[in-house]
C-alpha cells in the first residue's frame, strides 16, 4: 500500500539547520509531485513547498523562501526538506504529502515534529 | 497579500446539512483555483475528502460534496453524523503557482 514515512525531526536552536526526509513506498514515486505541509501546535495547516516529478522545478511559501530547500532523489524514492536559519515560528509537525496529479493531495505521512527553541 | 478564508467554527445537528465555505480575502474562487477539502481529527494527519472542486477521494461517502457557490468553494455535508465532528481545511491554487490553506473550520455535531 502507499506509504510515506517522515524522519529527521527534533529540537534545534534558533538559527540552526535540520534536514527532513520522507521515504515513499507502494507507488511509482517519480510519477508524482511531492509536497511538504506543516502544522504548528494547535494551529491550522500551512503549505510549505513542492517539487515536480523530475526535481527541476521547486515552489515555496513566502514564509520559508530563501531558508528552506526541497529536493528529491527518485532513485531512493525519497523527498527532502533542508531547513536553514530556523526560527521559533517554524516549530510544527511537518507532513510529507503526495500530489494525486489531479489537483489534490491524496496521501499524507504521519508527520515529524520540529521544535525550534533555545 | 491574498489569504484563504474559512469560517472559524460551525455547528450542525445530527442528520442535518451544513455547507462550509472557502474564499479569497480579495477576489473570487474559480474552477482554476482547484479547491480541495481535508478532514482532520486530533492527533491524526488530514484525510482527503474532495479535490478539483467536486471529485470525491476514494472511500469518501457521497454525503460529502464539493462545489463553487458564488465566489467561494463549498463543502456540503448532508446527513451529518457524529464522527463528522472534526476540523475541515480547504486549499486553493494561487495565481503565483503555489498552494494556500484556509485557516480551517471546526465543525461541531450536536
Amino acid at each position: 500500500q502507499v506509504q510515506l514515512v517522515e524522519s529527521g525531526g527534533g529540537v534545534v536552536q534558533p538559527g540552526g539547520s535540520l534536514r527532513l526526509s520522507c521515504a515513499a513506498s507502494g507507488f511509482t514515486f517519480s510519477d508524482h509531485v511531492m509536497h511538504w505541509v506543516r502544522q504548528a501546535p494547535g494551529k491550522g495547516l500551512e503549505w510549505v513547498a513542492a517539487v515536480v516529478r523530475d526535481g527541476n522545478e521547486k515552489l515555496y511559501a513566502e514564509s520559508v523562501k530563501g531558508r528552506f530547500t526541497i529536493s528529491r532523489d527518485n532513485s531512493r524514492n525519497t523527498v527532502y526538506l533542508q531547513m536553514d536559519s530556523l526560527r521559533p515560528e517554524d516549530t510544527s509537525i511537518y507532513y510529507c504529502v503526495r500530489d494525486n496529479n489531479a489537483w489534490g493531495f491524496d496521501c499524507w505521512g504521519q508527520g515529524t515534529l520540529v521544535i525550534v527553541s533555545s | 497579500q491574498t489569504v484563504v478564508t474559512q469560517e472559524p467554527s460551525f455547528s450542525v445537528s445530527p442528520g442535518g446539512t451544513v455547507t462550509l465555505t472557502c474564499g479569497f480575502s480579495s477576489g473570487s474562487v474559480s474552477p482554476t483555483s482547484y479547491p480541495s477539502w481535508y478532514q482532520q481529527t486530533p492527533g491524526q494527519p488530514p484525510r482527503t475528502l474532495i479535490y478539483n472542486t467536486n471529485t470525491r477521494s476514494s472511500g469518501v461517502p457521497d454525503r460529502f460534496s464539493g462545489s463553487i457557490l458564488g465566489n467561494k468553494a463549498a463543502l456540503t455535508i448532508t446527513g451529518a453524523q457524529a464522527d463528522d465532528d472534526s476540523d475541515y481545511y480547504c486549499v486553493l491554487f494561487m495565481t503565483s503557482g503555489t498552494w494556500a490553506f484556509g485557516g480551517g473550520t471546526k465543525l461541531t455535531v450536536l
